[in-house]
């Protein structure tokens, strides 16, 4: 079974431009959740997907979107590029299986990331 | 305020020798917690998760980490380093239900000396 797979790999952007990365979960997984990784503030959560909705969303500010399209394949947009938006960006998925209205496996399957260098 | 706190920034072991990881949570509600590696330039890959059954949990590659409510702590271990252990671990705690409550340690850095 294929991993969760990002793309682009590796990416150079420059201030005020904007970038589209994506996101195909693994077949079957419904649940995309998008996530920034910079040395300075760590993994923090920008949002997550379940059936093309936005369930959940971080503190990040407007100029970072997403979108989940019906066969669970994400995408998410930063406008107005800042250096500041230099990171590895991390997509995963997961198995929901509900069971008496709420559970899930409880494992989140991360791809390898886009790292994006703003310049 | 529901937190995850990973006691140490960087571990540094002798191959062969005993690893531990301390992770501890702040929670007001009985939550779910992983451990995940990621290696460099790589996504996480999960280690082992807690989710209210056996307190002691056994993961991948020789790692085991034990659930104490009463410290509420979930440290990692595992009896013998192995050089491919080097990397980053991630204590994270599902707080609520929802998936985009977790909460991500800020890491630990394990390097593994011959």
């Amino acid at each position: 079974k294929a991993g969760v797979t990002q793309t682009p790999r590796y990416l150079i952007k420059t201030r005020g431009q904007q970038v589209t990365l994506s996101c195909s979960p693994i077949s079957g997984h419904r649940s995309v959740s998008w996530y920034q990784q910079t040395p300075g503030q760590g993994l923090q959560f920008l949002f997550e997907y379940f059936s093309e909705t936005q369930r959940n969303k971080g503190n990040f500010p407007g100029r970072f979107s997403g979108r989940q399209f019906s066969n669970s394949r994400s995408e998410m947009n930063v406008s107005t590029l800042e250096l500041g938006d230099s990171a590895l960006y991390l997509c995963a998925s997961s198995l929901e299986v509900l069971a008496g209205g709420l559970t899930n496996t409880g494992e989140l399957f991360f791809g390898e990331g886009s790292r994006l260098t703003v310049l | 305020a529901q937190s995850v706190t990973q006691l140490d920034s960087h571990v540094s072991v002798s191959e062969g020798t005993p690893v531990l990881l301390r992770c501890n949570y702040s929670s007001s509600y009985s939550p779910s917690l992983f451990w995940y590696v990621q290696h460099p330039n790589k996504g996480l890959q999960l280690l082992l998760k807690y989710t209210s059954a056996a307190t002691l949990v056994k993961g991948i590659n020789g790692f085991e980490a034990e659930f104490k409510k009463s410290e509420t702590s979930f440290h990692l271990t595992k009896p013998s380093a192995h050089m491919s252990d080097a990397a980053e671990y991630f204590c994270v705690a599902l707080l609520t239900d929802s998936w985009g409550k977790l909460q991500f340690g800020a890491g630990t850095q394990v390097v593994v000396t011959p």
